[in-house]
């Protein structure tokens, strides 16, 4: 079982819509998570972290975070074309800063 | 702005040939790392370095080989290129501790292409 599962897609939604990512994780010591997007043949950017159970909002993008359920997710609020990408989740492993990553939502918002 | 620059996006490369990648950053991170990203299989870590001289053994290290003479400058090297090494490869940097909170870095990537 891998440590982080991330279903791969491809999610196609319409413009506009709510897109809803989600990772489960296994190991409980995972404490602080993020969320990079990626564009094709470039590298992933990093798009938001957090630490503690519950929401963290920026622009149209939130973050949850259920540490009891051992899952994340991130939304995405009014999509747009510019917002189709891969969609990876992260969390750190250990004290100096490894992280581990899911394989990549592929994510396409068609006008 | 911050950066990961690494110093070729696409190369192409023949079977046997020793291989360098080269990643600067001007951020003054102690750690950097090496990946690798495959259709379906996601990121893979190959080594990483948390200081200047030091290196781990990632999840796929074989083949592969690092070196970090300066705090800026992680290098890469495919000590003798195979065509299962043709992939993205994909440098990272990241400060450390809890200062790592905050994720890593990239680079644009290089697509080696080992024919």
């Amino acid at each position: 079982q891998k440590e982080v599962e991330q279903d791969p897609g491809p999610l196609s939604v319409p413009e506009g819509a709510i897109v809803s990512l989600n990772c489960t994780y296994s190991n409980s010591a995972f404490q602080y998570f993020m969320w990079y997007r990626q564009y094709s043949r470039k590298g992933p950017e990093l798009l938001m972290y957090t630490y503690s159970s519950g929401n963290k909002e920026d622009g149209r993008f939130t973050a949850q975070v259920d540490k009891s359920s051992k899952y994340i997710s991130l939304f995405i609020r009014d999509s747009q074309p510019s917002d189709s990408a891969t969609y990876l989740c992260a969390m750190k492993m250990d004290s100096w800063g490894k992280l581990q990553f899911g394989a990549g939502t592929q994510v396409v918002v068609t006008p | 702005d911050v950066k990961v620059t690494q110093s070729s996006r696409y190369l192409v490369k023949r079977t046997g040939e020793k291989v360098f990648l080269e990643c600067v950053q001007d951020m003054d991170h102690e750690n950097m790392f090496w990946y690798r990203q495959d259709p379906g299989l996601g990121l893979r870590l190959i080594y990483f370095s948390y200081d200047v001289k030091m290196k781990e053994k990632g999840d796929i290290p074989e083949g592969y080989s690092v070196s970090r003479e300066k705090k800026e400058r992680f290098s890469l090297i495919l000590e003798s290129a195979s065509t299962n090494q043709t992939s993205m490869y994909l440098c990272a940097s990241s400060l450390s501790g809890s200062l790592a909170n905050y994720g890593y870095t990239f680079g644009s990537g290089t697509r080696l292409t080992v024919v």
